[in-house]
């Protein structure tokens, strides 16, 4: 079965400095991998998502994520932080030969201190 | 818009007692799902369903039910069976196909009275 471990539960940045938050799963074959944002008390919203192709995957708020299948990696990476982008962040992988099914993560909580 | 909607915003629950939280999507998504969300434990799937009449079980089914009678709806009831339902639930839809995002609702928070 697929697992997904952020490596990282809280990460505290100050605004305007750079940030990666780390993500790896567990399946050596074809994976989906997606990146999700929830706010205080409210649902997920897709950030980004790699399917096939590039490596280098960009989504919406400035951020980005890069694919490295030997290392089963798909970190998420904004070069300047803003204190609106304090939230949780979920990275979920799915099967593409399985169901509609997410595997997700437990989440990284960051936190952007002025 | 199209989008997900989950309602209450907030339940309260007694002891003993059945609720039932809501889920509408006008999305025209095949694929419905319930999850349960606790500090630090991330999402963990309750239950899903691909196609209407059709259900089936998540991770953490025990305690809960549901039915899928209509495309468009996907209710979620939390049984007194279920023992610790303090939780934040969170329902989400998706086109056909793993490789489609899944889209969710701004979920209802389950407290105990």
């Amino acid at each position: 079965a697929q697992s997904v471990t952020q490596l990282d539960s809280q990460v505290p940045v100050f605004e305007e400095a750079p940030v990666e938050l780390r993500c790896n799963y567990s399946s050596s074959v074809s994976v989906y991998l997606f990146w999700y944002v929830q706010y205080p008390n409210q649902g997920l919203q897709l950030l980004l998502k790699y399917l096939s192709g590039s490596t280098l995957v960009k989504g919406i708020n400035g951020f980005e994520a890069e694919f490295n299948k030997s290392q089963t990696s798909f970190h998420l990476r904004k070069p300047s932080v803003h204190i609106s982008d304090t939230a949780e962040y979920f990275c979920a992988v799915s099967d593409p030969g399985g169901s509609e099914k997410l595997v997700f993560g437990k989440g990284t909580k960051l936190t952007v201190n002025p | 818009d199209g989008g997900i909607t989950q309602s209450p915003k907030y339940l309260f629950r007694k002891e003993g007692q059945n609720v039932t939280l809501s889920c509408e999507q006008n999305l025209n998504h095949d694929a419905m799902y319930w999850y349960r969300q606790d500090p630090g434990q991330g999402l963990r799937l309750i239950y899903y369903s691909q196609i209407v009449n059709d259900f089936q079980k998540g991770d953490i089914a025990e305690g809960y039910s549901v039915s899928r009678e209509k495309k468009e709806s996907f209710p979620l009831t939390v049984t007194s069976a279920q023992k610790n339902p303090t939780a934040f639930y969170l329902c989400a839809s998706s086109s056909e196909g793993s490789n489609q995002p899944q889209h969710f609702g701004d979920g209802t928070r389950l407290s105990i009275l």
